[in-house]
């Protein structure tokens, strides 16, 4: 089982739209959750991080935890074609070690 | 420019040949991690260091991958004996202080063939 599960998509969206990314992830003690974006061919940045249950808002992005069901999603509001990128979810169960899901590709079609 | 710096951003080199990458961290930075990216995948964890210890290295790491970062500052890692799974996008982060949130390099793209 791998430790950070997400579905690969990829995940097309008009633009204007809501695209929802999911994330689950298999170990029970991790702490901090975080939503990197990777545009094709440039590196990772971070773009949300969330430790509390619940919903964390910034800006058009929205996270999610439940920590019970062991699930992270990602909210993106009024899709942009500037959001076309791939997604990906990570968590951090140690002191240092982040682990990385694949990564959902989103495509927002003009 | 105060980013992540890494060099060399390409590296095509013959299977068994030696290669060595650079990192250069933003400078208040004392944690200092190095990833390896596939097509398709997510960053794979290899390796990472407090200032100038390293305090973890992967179970996936052979004996022919080993990371220095002298003083603190920069880091090197050095593939021995390149293999062609060894292809893949090696990724340096850095760090401050609070543990995910990592600041990336724009890779160094290694091709063995």
């Amino acid at each position: 089982q791998k430790e950070v599960e997400q579905n690969s998509g990829p995940l097309s969206v008009p633009e204007g739209a809501i695209a929802s990314l999911n994330c689950t992830y298999s170990d029970r003690g991790s702490q901090s959750f975080f939503w990197y974006r990777q545009y094709s061919g440039k590196s990772p940045e971070l773009i949300m991080f969330i430790y509390s249950n619940g919903d964390k808002e910034d800006g058009r992005f929205t996270a999610q935890l439940n920590k019970a069901s062991q699930y992270v999603s990602l909210l993106i509001r009024d899709s942009q074609p500037s959001d076309s990128a791939t997604y990906l979810c990570a968590v951090n169960s140690d002191d240092y070690k982040l682990s990385f899901g694949a990564g959902t590709t989103v495509t927002v079609r003009a | 420019d105060t980013g992540v710096s890494q060099n060399p951003r390409h590296k095509i080199t013959k299977r068994g040949q030696n290669v060595t990458f650079r990192c250069d961290p933003i400078s208040e930075h004392n944690r200092l991690y190095w990833y390896r990216q596939t097509l398709g995948q997510g960053p794979e964890f290899l390796t990472y260091f407090q200032n100038e210890a390293q305090l973890e290295k992967s179970r996936l790491l052979s004996d022919r991958f080993s990371a220095e970062r002298p003083k603190g500052s920069f880091s090197t890692l050095e593939i021995q004996r390149t293999e062609q799974g060894d292809s893949a996008m090696y990724l340096c982060a850095s760090s401050l202080a609070r543990v995910g949130e990592l600041f990336f390099g724009e890779g160094s793209r290694l091709t063995v063939l």
